[in-house]
């Protein structure tokens, strides 16, 4: 069973309002991942970081911001939501890299997003 | 330009029939691929995966076959089972490099009784 929480699991928010997405993990891993899906699409990377005080944008543009201060945690933040943000967001993590672990990517349950 | 491709958005599948999801991918540095499979508003569960170095992994109901000539990867599931019903993902990684995953847009399978 995987050990890597997302809150809230549901959230509906007005337009303008400064929000923050909570993500830990108690695996120790050093790699996390935010990704957003919409229904029938792929999962877009939009934030990754390989350790405390790193992170990098992912492949979808994103407005978002994250932070890395202690491994657990991963915190994902929009600054002024809008209509556009509504998605669904989910955070991952692993211990891929070196060949050191063919292992999966743990994810979340995710949290749905609805800017009105 | 998509990496990882799911051609088939949907699947129907009669209960105790093989199911057969197809995944094509176009980055030959991918070393490592997998298959999670996902319900509405809840996060990918890992199902299985497989390394470049084999054309074949098994778990249970579920084979993973890889055609690393070809660049296509295929999920088995049989016998299907009404609780299979879900989105399936394929996703790829090159794991040397330790990049993240990426992932195909799904296959929608649905397993009637």
């Amino acid at each position: 069973e995987a050990d890597i929480y997302q809150t809230p699991r549901y959230l509906v928010i007005g337009t303008g309002k400064k929000i923050t997405l909570e993500c830990s993990q108690t695996m120790g891993h050093d790699k996390m991942y935010w990704y957003q899906q919409d229904p029938g699409m792929e999962l877009h990377l939009i934030h990754y970081s390989y350790g405390v005080n790193s992170t990098e944008k992912g492949d979808l543009s994103s407005e978002s911001t994250v932070s890395r201060i202690r491994t657990e945690h991963f915190p994902l933040t929009l600054e002024s939501a809008r209509p556009s943000h509504t998605s669904q967001y989910l955070c991952a993590s692993s211990e891929f890299g070196g060949g050191a672990a063919y292992t999966e990517a743990f994810f979340g349950q995710g949290t749905r997003l609805t800017v009105v | 330009d998509q990496q990882v491709k799911q051609n088939s958005p949907s699947l129907s599948v009669q209960e105790g029939r093989i199911s057969i999801l197809n995944c094509d991918y176009t980055n030959s540095m991918f070393d490592y691929f997998l298959w999670y499979k996902k319900y509405p508003a809840e996060g990918p569960t890992f199902l299985i995966s497989i390394s470049s170095i084999k054309d074949k992994n098994e778990d249970g109901r579920f084979t993973v076959f890889l055609n690393k000539s070809a660049k296509h990867l295929s999920l088995h599931i049989v016998p299907s089972q009404p609780g299979d019903s879900a989105v399936y993902f394929c996703a790829a990684s090159d794991i040397q490099a330790g990049t993240a995953l990426i992932f195909g847009k799904g296959t929608t399978l649905s397993v009637s009784s």
